[in-house]
Parts: C-alpha cells; sequence; structure tokens
C-alpha cells in the first residue's frame, strides 16, 4: 500500500514570496491533516479536513495560510507572503477514520527555508 | 487544553540495553488516544505504538512496550534490546478532538 506522499521535498524562497505544497493521502482515507514542525519542536496541527470539508482550521494563520483539498482527496497548503517564521517542515497525514478516532500516517514532509 | 510533556530531550543507550522514554500529559478527557512516533534523520514519521486509554492492558508491538498509568497521566515508552536503527527523534503524542505532540526525545543508539 503506498503511503502518503508530498512534493515538493524541499524549497527555499525569499521572503514575502508565495509557496505551495502537495500532499496526496493513502488511498480510501478520509481525513487529511496539515502540520507545522518547526526545528526542533514537535508537530503542530494546522487544519484538519474531513472528506473535503474543513473540520478545524483555528491554528491556521488565516492571513497568509489557506489550503483547500479539493474532490475529497489530494490537497494543496499555500503561504503567500511567506515570513522568515515560516521556515519549517510542513507534514501532511491522513487517517481512515475522522479527527480523533483513527491512527494517522505521515508524509515524508517538505522542508521550507524562508531566506 | 491538552499538553504534552518529554522531560528528556536527549538519551543514549548501548545496543543492546533496554531504554524507557518518559511522557506524561494533561487532560479533562476520559477518552483518548496515546501515541508514540518515531521520526529518523530522514524525517518519516512512523508510528511506533498506540494506546487506548480505555484498556487496562499495556500494548506491546515487539520490542516496544507502553507502561500507560492514567491516573497518574503517564505514558512511557520501554524499548528492549535496542539496535543502531532505533536512532531517532520520539515523539510522544495524545489524541482526542486533535492530536498534540510532545517536544521529543533525541535517542542515540551506540555501538
Amino acid at each position: 500500500e503506498a503511503g502518503v506522499a508530498q512534493s515538493p521535498r524541499y524549497k527555499i524562497i525569499e521572503k514575502r514570496q508565495s509557496v505551495a505544497f502537495w500532499c496526496n493521502p493513502i488511498s480510501g482515507h478520509a481525513t487529511l491533516y496539515w502540520y507545522q514542525q518547526i526545528l526542533g519542536q514537535g508537530p503542530k496541527l494546522l487544519i484538519q479536513f474531513q472528506n473535503n470539508g474543513v473540520v478545524d482550521d483555528s491554528q491556521l494563520p488565516k492571513d497568509r495560510f489557506s489550503a483547500e483539498r479539493l474532490k475529497g482527496v489530494d490537497s494543496t497548503l499555500k503561504i503567500q507572503p511567506a515570513k522568515l517564521e515560516d521556515s519549517a517542515v510542513y507534514l501532511c497525514a491522513s487517517s481512515l477514520g475522522g479527527p480523533g478516532t483513527d491512527t494517522q500516517y505521515f508524509g515524508p514532509g517538505t522542508r521550507l527555508t524562508v531566506l | 487544553a491538552q499538553t504534552v510533556t518529554q522531560s528528556q530531550p536527549e538519551m543514549s543507550v548501548q545496543e543492546a540495553e533496554t531504554v524507557t522514554l518518559s511522557c506524561t500529559y494533561d487532560t479533562s478527557e476520559n477518552n483518548y488516544y496515546l501515541f508514540w512516533y518515531k521520526q529518523p534523520p530522514s524525517r518519516q514519521m512512523i508510528l511506533v505504538i498506540r494506546q487506548e486509554a480505555y484498556k487496562q492492558q499495556n500494548a506491546t508491538e515487539n520490542r516496544f512496550s507502553v507502561n500507560f498509568q492514567k491516573a497518574a497521566k503517564s505514558f512511557s515508552l520501554k524499548i528492549s534490546d535496542s539496535q543502531l536503527g532505533d536512532t531517532a527523534m520520539y515523539f510522544c503524542a495524545f489524541m482526542n478532538n486533535d492530536m498534540r505532540f510532545g517536544a521529543g526525545t533525541r535517542l542515540t543508539v551506540k555501538p
């Protein structure tokens, strides 16, 4: 069974530029999560989708971050404009069941460096 | 709000020895899940073990086992017969409606 796929693996941008990350969850998984992991810290949830609806985006900085999950499968996370403090690894995860009910499986992550 | 605390930023163990990683959490919920994830230098977060709060029996997965003390809100991970491949960051996580992670413990297995 294929795992969670993410691209790109690495991205370097200048501050104030925009960037987008892509995630393809495990086939059949209803729930998709985006996390931000700053160096030396544990992952922090940004947003979670169940199918194509947002369940929780309370920790997403909505002035600059946006995310969508069209057709309830793939998802994109966008940052516009980026700030230096956005430098982090962005992890995507998926679970078969709904939020809070099932094990989450993680992708390899995208390492973002903002200069 | 639920918080997860890992009090050991770094630990080391000799190959073939046993090591225990500590985790405590704070919650007023009665039903929840606890996890240990492993993150090797390659960065892929891998599930190590999972514990449902309603189960009194401690979870085990081969060389990995937990000591779940619900009243004390403690969830430690024991790794037996440590292997070089166990070198990684280990994150404890609490899940109710969402997942909260601790800051991690960096484990080094020495030959």
